[in-house]
């Protein structure tokens, strides 16, 4: 069945570092996964997506990686500001969305 | 315009009570999506919408009746709710069902008492 998990349930960074979130999943027929980003008290907010024919994508100041072989992605965010400190889940999006357990980042000055 | 509108914000029901949590949106999108998410944890899918048709029941409680009005609108009729109902109702859309970003609205707290 699907199941989409992350590795670490809280990530420390210092302002100005590099952040990287992992997730794992399961479903070797996933093809389309989503990172959102969730501020307390709100919704979860796009941040990027990937496809399967893809291995890397990149925004502003994030990027996706992607390997299928070992079904696993990730979110990396380039220097880190205050303002990145949030929850972060990896969602799959084949049929339906389905997210992970989540990573909560925090941003220490 | 990516927004999609959630009311009320909060609300307050007891066990007996009869109440509906409404989400909008104006994107043109076609699935739309009703999550409900308990503190520290991920969103959980409760129903899915695809062209005004359910065609996601996540073997909800019958005590939560979505509803599609049209393809801007979507309700989650609540009656006879208990204590652990409590939590952030999240409503979502996307252009098609699966295929595409998802755009949340902020959520209705809900508490039951």
């Amino acid at each position: 069945g699907e199941n989409v998990g992350l590795h670490l349930p809280t990530l420390s960074v210092q302002e100005g570092d590099n952040s990287i979130i992992n997730c794992a999943y399961s479903n070797s027929a996933s093809d389309y996964f989503i990172w959102y980003k969730q501020e307390s008290g709100k919704g979860p907010q796009f941040i990027i997506d990937i496809r399967s024919n893809m291995d890397k994508r990149q925004g502003q100041r994030v990027t996706v990686l992607l390997n299928k072989t070992v079904k696993h992605l990730s979110l990396q965010i380039a220097a880190t500001q205050p303002g990145d400190s949030a929850v972060y889940f990896c969602a799959e999006n084949t049929d339906k969305l389905i997210f992970g357990t989540g990573t909560r980042l925090q941003v220490f000055p | 315009d990516t927004e999609v509108t959630q009311t009320p914000k909060h609300l307050v029901m007891g066990m007996t009570n009869k109440k509906s949590l409404k989400c909008e949106q104006h994107m043109g999108h076609r699935a739309m999506y009703w999550y409900k998410q308990k503190a520290k944890k991920p969103p959980e899918l409760m129903f899915v919408y695809s062209y005004e048709k359910l065609s996601i029941n996540e073997s909800v409680p019958s005590r939560f009746s979505p509803e599609c009005p049209n393809s801007s609108l979507l309700n989650l009729h609540l009656h006879a709710l208990q204590p652990e109902d409590s939590a952030l109702y999240l409503c979502a859309s996307s252009q098609a069902r699966g295929r595409d970003e998802a755009f949340f609205g902020q959520g209705t707290r809900l508490t039951v008492v």
